[in-house]
């Protein structure tokens, strides 16, 4: 079956622009991760999500950093007024929602903001 | 504290050599889940394995092979007769019950050489 897909893959903001960065999990994935991998590090969790409910949001920078997932299926990552240091790669991983289950990846959202 | 540690930023290897990517963690948890990443160039995280704190058996996939070893939180991943596809960077992940995320390690890059 299809795996987690993102868009866009690449994204070049201003400074100040706010942006937004889809995922599609993979079907019948309940949990759904949004994390963070600046150049030359391993990723970094940001937020979680179970169906629709953001139980964990634990990571996520500042207030400028907003996740969203309506429907329990596709979620979006917000970010406003962009700013220098947001630029890395934003990774996307389901699972199907038991602690400790394995997460597979999407092929994450490059972002430069520049 | 939950943490990873992989003390190999780069490691480069011949065709045909073998080699194993070191991985150490910390965690006050008595269960957690263990897993190994490959990233390639392209950027998606790929899985190849997931143990649980029970289970220290080794295990053998075809080249791969990993070693779990409880009594010095170690988890190594080695690969037999490397070969150029091998090369990415690998990274190796930590999650526990009591939290949905992954902890990272910053990710061994392995390059081998015709």
């Amino acid at each position: 079956g299809a795996g987690v897909s993102q868009s866009p893959r690449y994204k070049v903001a201003k400074r100040g622009q706010d942006v937004a960065l889809r995922c599609d999990p993979i079907s019948g994935h309940v949990s759904l991760f949004w994390y963070q991998q600046a150049l030359g590090q391993g990723p970094e969790f940001l937020t979680y999500f179970q169906n629709e409910a953001q139980l964990d949001k634990s990571g996520l920078p500042s207030d400028r950093f907003f996740a969203e997932r309506p429907e329990g299926s596709v979620s979006t990552l917000k970010i406003q007024r962009t700013q220098q240091e947001d630029s890395a790669v934003y990774l996307c991983a389901s699972s199907l929602g038991l602690r400790g289950e394995t997460q597979y990846f999407g092929p994450g959202t490059r972002l430069l903001v520049l | 504290a939950q943490k990873v540690t992989q003390a190999q930023t780069e490691i480069s290897v011949v065709e045909k050599e073998d080699v194993t990517l070191d991985c150490v963690y910390e965690t006050r948890d008595t269960t957690y889940y263990l897993f190994w990443y490959k990233q390639p160039p392209s950027g998606e995280l790929v899985f190849l394995i997931r143990r649980n704190s029970f289970d220290e058996q080794n295990e053998i996939s075809g080249r791969y092979s990993w070693n779990f070893q409880k009594s010095t939180s170690s988890f190594n991943f080695t690969i037999t007769a490397s070969q150029v596809v091998d090369s990415a960077v690998y990274f190796c992940a930590l999650g526990a019950l009591n939290t949905d995320k992954l902890i990272f390690g910053t990710g061994t890059r392995l390059q081998v050489f015709p």
